[in-house]
């Protein structure tokens, strides 16, 4: 398996300033047709996941251009422009480059300082 | 409106068998990928496996193979996940997903959940 992890775990925030959080995979998530397939999804208390980015830098459909993704090969980053108290949850990387299985990172979550 | 509603929260005893459902609407239900994500109490997401309703297709994570079996109906446009002997471990909820097949969009649209007691 693919093995995805994130940091930090905790992520303090100010509301109006910007954050970032990593997510690393033990192999490359360049698939050979050339997309990378690595999403981004937030858990705010108490929902369902949400899908935030998808193919590393794609932003859903509804989701703010606050949020961003980045990264190639193994090494990826969420950025949100501004934070807003609307923003805490956890965030999850998720691979899918292979689909047995697709592989979650632990979460980082993210508060409101 | 694209939506997947899950059945509700269940309680249950060790090795009893269960099935939940997953029911889709505003797609079309045979032509994308269904995930199931498991989330134990406190803790972070699963990727149980996904099945193509069209098909049948369907692939475990190696986790869950032989633990538990996802099926779909397309007359209902309904996706299940089933035990056949339930343990205090699968307590957690449930959650599916859409993945769509032709281009990937990620897990796009998910439900509401399904919380699974086994106690």
């Amino acid at each position: 398996d693919i093995v995805m992890t994130q940091s930090p775990l905790s992520l303090p925030v100010t509301p109006g300033e910007p954050a970032s959080i990593s997510c690393r995979s033990s192999q490359s998530l360049l698939h050979r047709n050339g997309n990378t397939y690595l999403d981004w999804y937030l858990q705010k208390p108490g929902q369902s996941p949400q899908l935030l980015i998808y193919m590393a830098s794609n932003r859903a459909s509804g989701v703010p251009d606050r949020f961003s993704g980045s990264g190639s090969g193994t090494d990826f980053t969420l950025k949100i422009s501004k934070v807003e108290a609307e923003d805490v949850g956890v965030y999850y990387c998720m691979q899918a480059v292979l689909d047995s299985p697709c592989t979650f990172g632990p979460g980082t979550k993210v508060e409101i300082k | 409106e694209v939506q997947l509603v899950q059945s509700g929260a269940e309680v249950k005893k060790p090795g009893e068998s269960l099935k939940i459902s997953c029911k889709a609407s505003g797609y079309s239900f045979p032509n994308s990928w269904i995930a199931w994500v498991r989330q134990m109490p406190g803790k972070g997401l699963e990727w149980m496996g996904i099945i193509f309703p069209g098909d049948s297709d369907t692939r475990y994570s190696p986790s869950f193979e032989g633990q538990v079996t996802m099926s779909a109906d397309l007359s209902t446009n309904t996706a299940y996940l089933q035990w056949s002997s339930l343990k205090a471990s699968d307590t957690a909820k449930y959650y599916c997903a859409r993945r769509r097949k032709t281009t990937y969009y990620g897990m796009d649209v998910w439900g509401q959940g399904t919380t699974v007691t086994v106690s």
